[in-house]
């Protein structure tokens, strides 16, 4: 099994622009969610999801939307991206109990 | 809402006993785990306690939970150079965690030779 997988690893974007960041499971875990990890912050929820066609927002929601179609997808969007979102977004998957699973991270830079 | 704190750093000479605290605010923290960072990578699950256990043991992990203090350590035996990591504390609440964890921001493991 592949457990989490995230895409892009690596990505540099310019202000204002767009992008997708994927994420995978293969374990049929009901729940997902969507944390960035910032120096000194340790992680922070943005969005979770439940199961498919059901999300809400955590902590720091602003700025990006997710969506959950299917099982295995939680794809975040950020719409207009800006130097506070600079960071590692890491993607997690889990059952209603005991571990989270969590993919590689997904650092991000904004110019 | 719920608070994890954890010392940012700890410093630790090789071959030494490693202790790292960890608080939350909680009181409804059903599991409360430890997960480890190494540099450049994500986050792996080292160990879990569950709210009704003061003790867990595994190989040179041991956690101690004071639920009355809300207080979790982690003890690493014989810390090594492998040990060098970010640890961070992370609690499930009792809503049933559908929103993951709550994490601190996680301790800086840094072995002395």
């Amino acid at each position: 099994n592949a457990g989490v997988t995230q895409t892009p690893k690596f990505q540099v974007l310019k202000t204002g622009q767009s992008m997708t960041l994927q994420c995978a499971q293969d374990m049929n875990h009901e729940y997902m969610s969507w944390y960035r990890q910032d120096p000194g912050m340790g992680l922070r929820l943005i969005h979770y999801s439940v199961g498919a066609g059901i999300t809400d927002q955590g902590e720091v929601p602003n700025g990006y939307n997710v969506s959950r179609s299917t099982t295995e997808d939680f794809p975040l969007r950020l719409l207009s991206a800006a130097p506070s979102q600079t960071s590692v977004y890491f993607c997690a998957s889990y059952m209603g109990a005991g571990e989270l699973f969590f993919g590689e991270g997904s650092r991000l830079t904004v110019l | 809402g719920e608070d994890v704190e954890q010392s940012l750093f700890l410093s630790v000479r090789e071959g030494d006993s490693s202790v790292i605290n960890c608080t939350y605010t909680d009181s409804s923290s059903t599991y409360l785990y430890w997960y480890k960072q190494e540099p450049g990578a994500g986050l792996q699950l080292l160990t879990y306690i569950f709210s009704n256990m003061d003790m867990k043991q595994d190989q040179r992990l041991t956690v101690l939970l004071n639920k009355k203090d809300k207080h979790l350590s982690l003890r690493i035996a014989d810390t090594q150079t492998g040990d060098s990591a970010i640890y961070f504390c992370a609690e499930r609440g009792s809503g049933g965690g559908a929103d993951g964890l709550t994490f601190g921001k996680g301790t800086h493991l840094i072995i002395q030779p």
